[in-house]
């Protein structure tokens, strides 16, 4: 199967706890990104990666940081998590050739306590 | 910086009667607009892309663009209880990976 993947879909945690979410596509796409979707369902976008390298950082706070092995995998790492940081994460991929198309994966939940 | 502004916020009716949604720009400049739907167990889905103005259609969806008002509209033709969902409109400016998200429109289609 073909597509964006995202695990865990949610993941509940407490105030300065470290999390880690990871992301694959099997879409042979070369650019991945993490967005933050806010309770108003606006996308935000973190971080974008074109083969392994950093080409668009939203200034993030420095507790968020990106880690891909491969260009199919790009995980999101958050070192001490906030109240604010509960949100929707969400994967995205697209390819270098043809049109601007992001596949999106399902997102990871995160509720900080 | 690009502002993107969806109207309305929430949006009922009936299954098969068209549906329009709106969305509003603020960088004339920006070439790339594409409209999303995101139900709530699923990831964003792409409904239809638009680069130059006029129409785009893609099945039931059909994307009117006019960058001299900043505007760009979403048809939905025949909408059906399963369209229920948020619709985000999304706009990148020239030559860039980002795009910058309205706020949603919330569907709602009742049989």
């Amino acid at each position: 199967e073909t597509a964006v993947f995202q695990t865990p879909n949610y993941h509940v945690t407490q105030v300065g706890n470290e999390v880690s979410f990871n992301c694959k596509q099997t879409l042979g796409h070369d650019t991945m990104y993490w967005y933050k979707q806010d309770s108003k369902k606006l996308l935000k976008i973190m971080f974008s990666y074109n083969n392994k390298q950093l080409i668009v950082n939203e200034t993030v706070p420095r507790r968020f940081s990106p880690q891909s092995s491969d260009k199919a995998h790009l995980n999101l790492r958050i070192k001490s998590v906030e109240p604010e940081d509960s949100a929707v994460y969400l994967c995205a991929s697209r390819p270098d050739w043809g049109g601007y198309e992001q596949y999106f994966g399902p997102g990871t939940r995160l509720t900080v306590l | 910086q690009q502002k993107v502004q969806q109207s309305p916020e929430s949006l009922t009716v009936s299954e098969g009667a068209m549906a329009s949604l709106n969305c509003t720009f603020s960088d004339g400049t920006s070439n790339n607009f594409r409209w999303y739907r995101q139900h709530s167990a699923k990831g964003l889905e792409v409904l239809v892309s638009i680069f130059s103005d006029g129409e785009k259609e893609e099945g039931r969806f059909t994307a009117h663009l006019n960058r001299a008002n900043l505007h760009v509209s979403l048809h939905i033709r025949e909408p059906q209880p399963s369209d229920s969902a948020v619709y985000l409109c999304a706009v990148s400016p020239t030559g860039n990976y980002k795009y910058v998200f309205g706020a949603g429109t919330r569907l709602k289609v009742i049989a």
